[in-house]
């Protein structure tokens, strides 16, 4: 079956612009997340959702980032007021989510580079 | 707080060789741990899990790693390195309760003909 897809791959804006990265899921997972990675670093947690709601978003790093998943499937991270420092790959993830042990299966992530 | 530390940001060997690569964790209660691999351009994909259960875990592609609670260590090993191993390798941890993943900053390795 198809994996978790990402789009755009890739996503070049200027400074103070508004993103949207979408995530789409694997079918029938409830659990979502998405990360940041930097250069030469690790992902690191931004969100995560179970169904519709967001269960935990301790890791949106201020007000300028928000996430939604309306419908309980798709999932979109919205970035406010771009900064250079947002530039980074969007990771985003999906599981079964019925256990926190349940296995996260990444997409290829969306490259954002802020000008 | 969760934290993984991963020693070596880049680790060399030859094809054939054995491969190690370390991660040390630390948490305030018994953890859960991942090894991720990341091709390039590509997703990152795991390797295997430690729930709690065996020990001893094994993984695809041949790798395998050993949780050892009184050296806080889950390092990632494999007998024989394979030029398709070429990749960067994340180790990361959740504690119980929580569905945070926090990962090392990765180790890439590179494999010698």
């Amino acid at each position: 079956g198809a994996g978790v897809s990402q789009t755009p791959s890739n996503k070049v804006t200027e400074k103070g612009k508004y993103v949207e990265l979408r995530c789409d899921p694997i079918s029938g997972h409830t659990a979502l997340y998405w990360y940041r990675q930097s250069l030469g670093q690790g992902p690191e947690f931004l969100i995560y959702f179970q169904g519709t709601g967001a269960a935990d978003d301790s890791g949106l790093p201020n007000d300028r980032f928000f996430a939604v998943r309306p419908e309980g499937s798709v999932s979109t991270l919205k970035i406010q007021r771009t900064e250079r420092g947002d530039s980074a790959v969007y990771l985003c993830a999906s599981s079964l989510g019925g256990s926190i042990t349940d296995t996260q299966y990444f997409g290829p992530g969306t490259r954002l580079t802020v000008l | 707080a969760q934290s993984v530390t991963q020693l070596g940001s880049h680790v060399s060997v030859s094809e054939g060789a054995l491969v190690l690569l370390r991660c040390n964790y630390s948490s305030s209660v018994p953890p859960y741990l991942f090894w991720y691999v990341q091709y390039p351009n590509q997703g990152l994909q795991l390797l295997l899990k430690y729930t709690s259960a065996a020990t001893l875990v094994k993984g695809i592609n041949g790798f395998e790693a050993e949780f050892k609670k009184s050296e806080t260590s889950f390092h990632l090993t494999k007998p024989s390195a394979h030029m398709s191993d070429a990749a960067e390798y994340f180790c990361a941890v959740n504690r119980a309760g929580s569905y945070q993943l926090t990962f090392g900053k990765g180790t890439k390795l590179s494999v010698i003909p």
